[in-house]
């Protein structure tokens, strides 16, 4: 089976372009959940997406979006992007609410 | 005060060495507690769940004490590829499975 698939794996943009990372889970995860990790720190969660509602939204500007369509996959969306959200986005998929398994990441690079 | 902190090391120990982290969390009313291994430039992956009455896998056992909220990790024998950095991550909210809180990460060095 395949694990948690993030689409694309490296990005590159300027400033104040917008960007949208792809998400595909773990078949028969319902859950699926957004996380920014610069270097140095851990992951930070963005948003939780379950039944394709958001269920849980972090510290972030409303410049982040989401959503989770049928097919449980989901999409985060970032608009006027700036030079510190240059970071490795973490998409992680669970069957309930419980373990989290991560997707290998999109690094993106705001210039 | 951070929600959940960690030592960022780098702690280098020699192959064979016995090795403790640790990693305290502010939310008493968390719920779950995770070890989380990351290499360089890859995805944390899940190491283990972190149990009340102490959990073992192997050379690894993680252990909570919620009177000082804190979790632990312990590897014996170390090899070089334990060498990484270990997330602890909590669960503050068990209806918010989704949602966790790392710390900021434990880098481990092993040496030849």
């Amino acid at each position: 089976d395949a694990g948690v698939t993030q689409s694309p794996t490296h990005l590159i943009k300027t400033r104040g372009q917008h960007v949208t990372l792809r998400c595909s889970p773990i078949s028969g995860h319902k859950s699926v959940s957004w996380y920014q990790q610069v270097l140095g720190q851990g992951p930070q969660f963005i948003f939780q997406y379950y039944e394709k509602e958001e269920r849980g939204r972090g510290n972030f500007p409303d410049r982040f979006s989401a959503r989770q369509f049928p097919n449980y996959s989901s999409e985060l969306n970032v608009n006027a992007l700036l030079l510190g959200d240059s970071a490795l986005y973490l998409c992680a998929s669970s069957e309930h609410n419980e373990k989290l398994f991560f997707g290998s990441g999109t690094q993106l690079s705001v210039l | 005060r951070k929600e959940v902190e960690q030592d960022p090391g780098p702690f280098n120990v020699p192959e064979g060495a016995t090795v403790a982290f640790n990693c305290t969390y502010s939310n008493s009313a968390s719920q779950s507690f995770f070890w989380y291994r990351q290499d360089c430039r890859k995805e944390p992956k899940l190491l283990m769940s972190v149990y009340s009455s102490g959990n073992e896998d192997g050379r690894f056992t993680a252990q909570l004490n919620r009177a000082s909220q804190y979790i632990s990790l312990l590897i014996r024998d170390s090899k070089l590829s334990d060498s990484a950095t270990y997330l602890c991550a909590v669960n503050p909210n068990y209806n918010q499975g989704g949602k966790l809180i790392f710390g900021q990460g434990t880098e481990l060095s092993v040496k030849p």
